[in-house]
């Protein structure tokens, strides 16, 4: 069952705009995380936030976590034509401990130059 | 350099016929998964493994089978049983990374496979 839903599905912004992408999930959590997929490619992790930790940063990245609405945001500040992807969020249950992912569906993040 | 190696990138398989798509990993992760991924949709969980000679049914195992005799290596045969196999196949390893359970993930660069 695919525990984290994204949304938007797509979302569509011009080079130097802000990108943010919602994710909900419905069981508790050891831990979130986002991953990008580029066309045809493999995932790649771009940051990890746990349940006991509320946002954090990577570089352009920002990532939040409410574990009592049960959601995180990604937000990707001063976008650019590269940063065109899917992104996932993929959550590590706390009945699982450990052993397995969670994907949502995906945004896919198209930026236009 | 370390990393997880799908082969092949692309494979056809005829109605009927099993194939084994191949998973090695050199960065000594001690387990192992194996994800499906359709056309715009998230990545279903079809096996994984926490150690050599052990492992577990995902979401949609059906159709599917995997080894695990040693730690590099987990193989995927997608059998005759499965009715729908035509999907992108993706390999992953994973190690803890802290004191707790968080688990740090590689995944390989997919299989694309395409009954014929």
């Amino acid at each position: 069952s695919q525990q984290g839903e994204e949304d938007p599905q797509a979302l569509s912004i011009q080079e130097g705009e802000n990108a943010t992408m919602n994710c909900s999930y419905k069981t508790s959590i050891n831990n979130l995380q986002w991953y990008r997929q580029n066309s045809g490619r493999g995932l790649v992790h771009l940051i990890l936030i746990r349940s006991n930790e509320r946002e954090k940063h990577s570089g352009r990245l920002r990532v939040t976590l409410d574990t009592s609405k049960k959601s995180s945001s990604l937000l990707i500040t001063a976008s650019r034509a590269a940063d065109t992807a899917s992104y996932f969020c993929a959550t590590d249950s706390a009945e699982t401990s450990g052993s397995r992912l969670t994907f949502g569906e995906g945004t896919q993040l198209t930026v236009n130059p | 350099d370390g990393g997880i190696t799908q082969s092949p990138k692309y494979l056809f398989r005829k109605e009927g016929q099993n194939v084994t798509l191949s998973c090695e990993q050199n960065l000594n992760h001690d387990a192992m998964y194996w994800y499906r991924q359709d056309p715009g949709q998230g990545l279903r969980l079809i096996y994984y493994s926490q150690i050599v000679n052990d492992f577990q049914k995902g979401d949609i195992a059906e159709g599917y089978s995997v080894s695990r005799e040693k730690k590099e290596s987990f193989p995927l045969t997608v059998t005759s049983a499965q009715k729908n196999p035509t999907a992108f196949y993706l390999c992953a390893s994973s190690v803890f990374i802290g004191t707790d359970y968080a688990r740090g993930y590689t995944f390989g660069s997919g299989t694309r496979l395409t009954v014929v």
